[in-house]
């Protein structure tokens, strides 16, 4: 069975920097049928995609984001990672991460259980 | 970009009750149209893909249907366990995966 999970710190102060990593488990991520993504969820409100990782390297990011946004891979450690910079209170969220299945179309099909980061001083 | 626009924002109704929402894209994206259900505190779970195809291991009771901007979800008939939060989301733009603002289902 397929487990993915987020740790990184759930408190991060304003302008610096967001690190995230998810650790895949019961699979592997350099599979050709997967892309490996990031979803959050401010409290309350809806889900926004942020951006997705190939296992070759390749990168799909969130244009509203792209230009602080970095998605990277580490095969040997069954682990992608997310980096968002010079963070503000709007990017409070629950972060998840997540395994996008391709065949034909993209589905959402396994997704960590998600991770509280608060922005705040 | 693709604007999915879900209605209505929420919804009451009672068991047994069928119940549809509504997912309209801001230009046609043909069949690439995913359902996910959301409890609260839970991630999102798959329920429909391409518009109409069931996931393994959901009931029968909820379908989709729709092409090009169009698309609903529907449940035939409410179970206490379907009172959750419902989202559309699209995988035609393949850089960008947009989602609705989401339908909250709650219990009349």
């Amino acid at each position: 069975q397929l487990q993915l999970q987020e740790s990184g710190p759930g408190l991060v102060k304003p302008s610096e920097t967001l690190s995230l990593t998810c650790t895949v488990s019961g699979g592997s991520i350099s599979s050709s049928s997967y892309y490996w993504g990031w979803i959050r969820q401010p409290p309350g409100k809806g889900l926004e995609w942020i951006g997705s990782i190939y296992y070759s390297g390749s990168t799909y990011y969130n244009p509203s984001l792209k230009s602080r946004v970095t998605i990277s891979v580490d095969t040997s450690k069954n682990q992608f990672s997310l980096k968002l910079s010079s963070v503000t209170a709007a990017d409070t969220a629950v972060y998840y991460c997540a395994r996008h299945a391709i065949f034909g179309v993209v589905i959402i099909d396994y997704w960590g259980q998600g991770t509280l980061v608060t922005v705040s001083s | 970009d693709i604007q999915m626009t879900q209605s209505p924002s929420s919804l009451s109704a009672s068991v047994g009750d069928r119940v549809t929402i509504t997912c309209r894209a801001s230009q046609s994206i043909s069949s690439y149209l995913n359902w996910y259900q959301q409890k609260p505190g839970k991630a999102p779970k798959l329920l429909i893909y391409a518009a109409s195809s069931l996931q393994s291991g959901v009931p029968s009771r909820f379908s989709g249907s729709g092409s090009g901007t169009d698309f609903t979800l529907t449940i035939s008939s409410l179970q206490p366990e379907d009172f959750a939060t419902y989202y559309c989301q699209q995988s035609y733009s393949t850089s960008m995966y947009t989602f609705g603002q989401g339908t909250k289902l709650e219990i009349k």
